[in-house]
């Protein structure tokens, strides 16, 4: 079963506007971390945010905000005033404990494009 | 220079050969991670370390064999290539087990078996 699924291939944007990214996420730790990733055209990841399980209020990094809800086990990323520079590939990740060491598990990928 | 660099960016090799993928990391990291990155799979865990001399496998392990005798070094050996193994490597490193830190991620190195 897929542990971390990005339901959302591609998606299109306006510049200026908001957009929401989905990520959903399946694990039977209490303790976890959640994390979003940036992989531009020239390939590098870039760390963007980061969710802890127990963090009660939703994570913020300047315009990149994480929507959090445990029950639903849903971990969106919003994305505000888009700028052609956000174009790229977003990846939702998730560190889970596995027989005393920590891994990161990735999804499958949203690929963003902002329109001018 | 501080940071994590794989070597080399790009590689081609021919079914069968073994090919070794080097990464390197400066800070002394504790974790070190492979990853390969395929078109519709995102990133899917290859190895990992939590220090020298300790390896674990990941999701897709086979094919490859990794070793990791100082902890600022972490090759990755594909021992038979074949073609289902051309893709694009990336490595990362990290030293905190908890808390907002995002590991760092080597430039990647895109391998085609021919």
């Amino acid at each position: 079963a897929q542990k971390i699924t990005q339901t959302q291939p591609g998606m299109f944007v306006q510049e200026k506007e908001a957009v929401t990214l989905d990520c959903t996420y399946d694990t039977s730790d209490q303790s976890y971390g959640l994390f979003w990733y940036k992989q531009p055209s020239s390939g590098e990841m870039i760390f963007l945010i980061y969710q802890g399980s127990y963090d009660e209020q939703n994570a913020t990094e300047g315009r990149y905000s994480l929507n959090f809800q445990k029950a639903r086990k849903s971990a969106n990323l919003v994305i505000s005033a888009s700028q052609l520079g956000d174009s790229a590939m977003y990846f939702c990740a998730m560190r889970e404990r596995d027989s005393g060491t920590y891994k990161y598990i990735f999804g499958t990928g949203t690929r963003l494009k902002v329109l001018a | 220079d501080a940071g994590i660099t794989q070597s080399p960016r790009y590689k081609i090799t021919e079914t069968g050969r073994q090919v070794t993928l080097m990464c390197h990391q400066t800070w002394s990291h504790s974790y070190m991670f492979w990853y390969r990155q395929d078109l519709g799979h995102g990133l899917r865990l290859i190895y990992y370390s939590a220090a020298a001399d300790i390896t674990d496998k990941g999701e897709v392990p086979d094919g490859y064999v990794v070793s990791r005798s100082k902890t600022e070094n972490f090759p990755l050996t594909l021992e038979s290539a074949t073609r289902s193994q051309t893709s694009v490597y990336f490595c990362a490193s990290g030293d905190r087990q908890n808390g907002p830190y995002g590991y760092t991620f080597g430039s990647g190195t895109r391998l085609t078996v021919v």
